[in-house]
């Protein structure tokens, strides 16, 4: 089954405990990309990885490192977590090309206190 | 620069009742839109896109290029249909998302 997998679903931690969530997707895709979900804000983009070792900044990138030496993951690294950074976690893949649908992970719900 | 606007954060609609979730977007080029939705406990997913000219699950959205809008419609509201909508536009390999609006379908 076609899937994009993030762990762990639920997390809280406290503040300066760096933490990283994985994402792991099993359709070959090119490009995977990092959003955090917040109320009224909706989707805003983390970071985001077009290739193995090709990384870029997204929208709200401060606070948050990612990686991708492999290519079916792409794991969201939090080196010293704040409590600005609770949120919900989602990880996207999508295969290279134009009229793609981007696959969703689970969500990643994380608490920083 | 390119934005994706919902200007509703809400939806509230009596079963049976038409639907209407707007979505305007601002984009230099041709623009390519897809609606997501997201159901109670469960993952975004795709709805539909606007280059399929397809309804799903009885949901339809027309480019407007004029208006630069792609409003998501349905004639006819089912309870099932209570979800999150976001309304997406590709620029290049990413997608630039709206702020989402909940649809409450009341029985």
């Amino acid at each position: 089954e076609a899937q994009v997998t993030q762990n762990p679903r639920y997390l809280i931690t406290v503040t300066g405990k760096k933490l990283t969530v994985t994402c792991s997707q099993n359709m070959n895709h090119e490009y995977m990309s990092w959003y955090r979900q917040d109320p009224g804000l909706g989707l805003r983009q983390i970071y985001y990885s077009m290739n193995v070792e090709v990384t870029d900044k997204g929208d709200v990138p401060e606070g948050y490192k990612v990686s991708r030496k492999e290519k079916r993951n792409f794991p969201l690294i939090l080196e010293s977590p704040s409590p600005n950074q609770t949120s919900l976690y989602f990880c996207i893949s999508r295969a290279a090309g134009g009229d793609t649908e981007a696959f969703f992970g689970q969500g990643t719900r994380l608490t920083v206190v | 620069a390119q934005r994706v606007t919902q200007p509703e954060k809400l939806l509230s609609v009596f079963k049976g009742a038409p639907v209407e979730l707007k979505c305007n977007y601002s984009y230099s080029g041709s623009p390519e839109l897809f609606w997501y939705v997201q159901y109670s406990r469960q993952r975004l997913q795709l709805l539909l896109r606007h280059i399929s000219r397809e309804s799903i699950k009885g949901f339809t959205a027309d480019l407007n290029k004029g208006e630069t809008s792609f409003h998501l419609k349905k004639p006819f509201a089912q309870e099932e249909d209570s979800a999150m909508y976001y309304c997406a536009l590709r620029r290049g390999y990413q997608l630039i998302w709206g702020a989402g609006t909940k649809l409450i379908i009341k029985p």
